[in-house]
């Protein structure tokens, strides 16, 4: 079975660009979440897709926003970037409600000049 | 979800068994215990998770002890793939408003496997 898969898996945008970032969940996977790595805050949670329904939602401000389609593909989009955006992006899923593992994509590398 | 207090680093040499702890004293009965590893510049790792008894699979065994107030991680013959930061994570396997799968992660402890 193929993993999760993340696209593109780099990118270099412009402050004040937007950008939007794909992943594909492992097939049969119902859940995709999404993460941002960061060298001074670590990871944290952004938030979380189920049957095209955001469920959860980390502390972010409303620039970084999601969706997530009836094939369970989700994208993220973040408008008007600033120079702290710059992180790596990662993605995992999971089969369904109620799963303990949570299986996660190699993450799209960000950097906004 | 739990607090977790994990070493910072940790040495191990190839071949040893590589034991790492975890407190999460404040831990709740519905909580589980799920620990992932993070390789340099790869997406985190699921390894392995329990509620109240060790646990074992082809990767790790955990072992909770009785009072669920610490873990301890063991990798019974470390690599030196295994070269990573592990994190522990507490929290409960998802709410009853539907899933829940926010994972929080610390520091974590990089495991350092010298040849």
């Amino acid at each position: 079975k193929a993993g999760v898969t993340q696209t593109p898996r780099y990118l270099i945008k412009t402050r004040g660009q937007q950008v939007t970032l794909s992943c594909s969940p492992i097939s049969g996977h119902r859940s995709v979440s999404w993460y941002q790595q960061t060298p001074g805050q670590g990871l944290q949670f952004l938030f979380e897709y189920f049957s095209e329904t955001q469920r959860n939602k980390g502390n972010f401000p409303g620039r970084f926003s999601g969706r997530q389609f009836s094939n369970s593909r989700s994208e993220m989009n973040v408008s008007t970037l600033e120079l702290g955006d710059s992180a790596l992006y990662l993605c995992a899923s999971s089969l369904d409600q109620g799963t303990h593992e949570q299986y996660f994509g190699p993450g799209t590398r960000l950097t906004v000049t | 979800d739990a607090k977790t207090t994990q070493p910072t680093s940790m040495d191990c040499a190839e071949g040893r068994a590589a034991n790492l702890p975890c407190n999460h004293s404040t831990i709740s009965g519905n909580e589980y215990v799920y620990w992932y590893r993070q390789i340099h510049s790869q997406g985190p790792q699921y390894i392995i998770h329990g509620l109240k008894n060790n646990e074992t699979n082809e990767m790790a065994s955990l072992i909770i002890t009785e009072d669920r107030k610490s873990s301890t991680l063991i990798l019974p013959h470390a690599t030196l793939r295994d070269t990573a930061v592990y994190y522990c994570i507490v929290r409960v396997a998802y709410n009853s408003g539907g899933s829940n799968y926010k994972l929080t992660f610390g520091k974590g402890t990089l495991l350092t496997v010298n040849p």
